[in-house]
């Protein structure tokens, strides 16, 4: 079963403004941690943020922070003040912390986003 | 600092012939090593881990094969390449924190 979902397979956004990025997730692991990477045309990936499941407060690094409600198990990233640089691939991941999967991250299929002048 | 190399970037290969992709990691010792697969305009699939030398965990029955010789060395290999095994191929390393660390890529197209 797919257990990270990113529903929007593609976006446009204008230079300087806000996107955010949906992701939801399915896991029945009290102990998990996600993330979001951003991939761009190199191929890279680049890690960008993470939340703990039992952090209490969101997550933020420079101009990405993740909206992390996890009632509804979703986590969602927030690019601010785009710039035509954050144009890529983004993908959001959860890496469950049981003994069976420690270590190995789910990656859902991915946000293309178009930053526009 | 910790440093990821992955080789070659780009790589075509006929059907039927064998293959290496070699990944070191440089400036930490005992990291839990990965080799993931992403095929054209999707996601990434974990292919192989290891927590140590001679520690090899498959998540996904196929053709290709890994190995971890030494401690910061993890390579991905088939004896005979098929089509379906075109790809961008995506070597990573952890240490205790959670994040994924991930080299350059390889490129590999099967003809």
């Amino acid at each position: 079963a797919q257990k990270i979902t990113q529903t929007q397979p593609g976006m446009f956004v204008q230079e300087k403004e806000a996107v955010t990025l949906d992701c939801t997730y399915d896991t029945s692991d009290p102990s998990y941690g996600l993330f979001w990477y951003k991939q761009p045309s190199s191929g890279e990936m680049i890690f960008l943020i993470y939340q703990g499941s039992y952090d209490q407060q969101n997550a933020t690094e420079g101009r990405y922070s993740l909206n992390f409600q996890k009632a509804r198990k979703s986590a969602n990233l927030v690019i601010s003040a785009s710039q035509l640089g954050d144009s890529a691939m983004y993908f959001c991941a959860m890496r469950e912390l049981d003994s069976d999967s420690w270590g190995k991250l789910q990656f859902g299929a991915g946000t293309q986003v178009v930053v526009t002048p | 600092s910790q440093t990821i190399h992955q080789w070659p970037a780009t790589l075509v290969q006929p059907v039927g012939s064998p293959l290496s992709l070699e990944c070191t990691v440089e400036g930490t010792s005992n990291p839990n090593l990965y080799w993931y697969r992403q095929a054209a305009g999707r996601g990434l699939q974990l292919l192989f881990y290891s927590v140590g030398i001679g520690q090899i965990s498959s998540e996904v029955p196929q053709n290709l094969s890994a190995s971890r010789p030494q401690d910061r060395q993890f390579i991905l290999s088939s004896k005979k390449l098929l089509l379906s095994d075109s790809g961008f191929y995506l070597c990573a390393w952890s240490g205790i924190a959670e994040k994924l660390f991930f080299g350059s890529g390889t490129q590999l197209s099967v003809l």
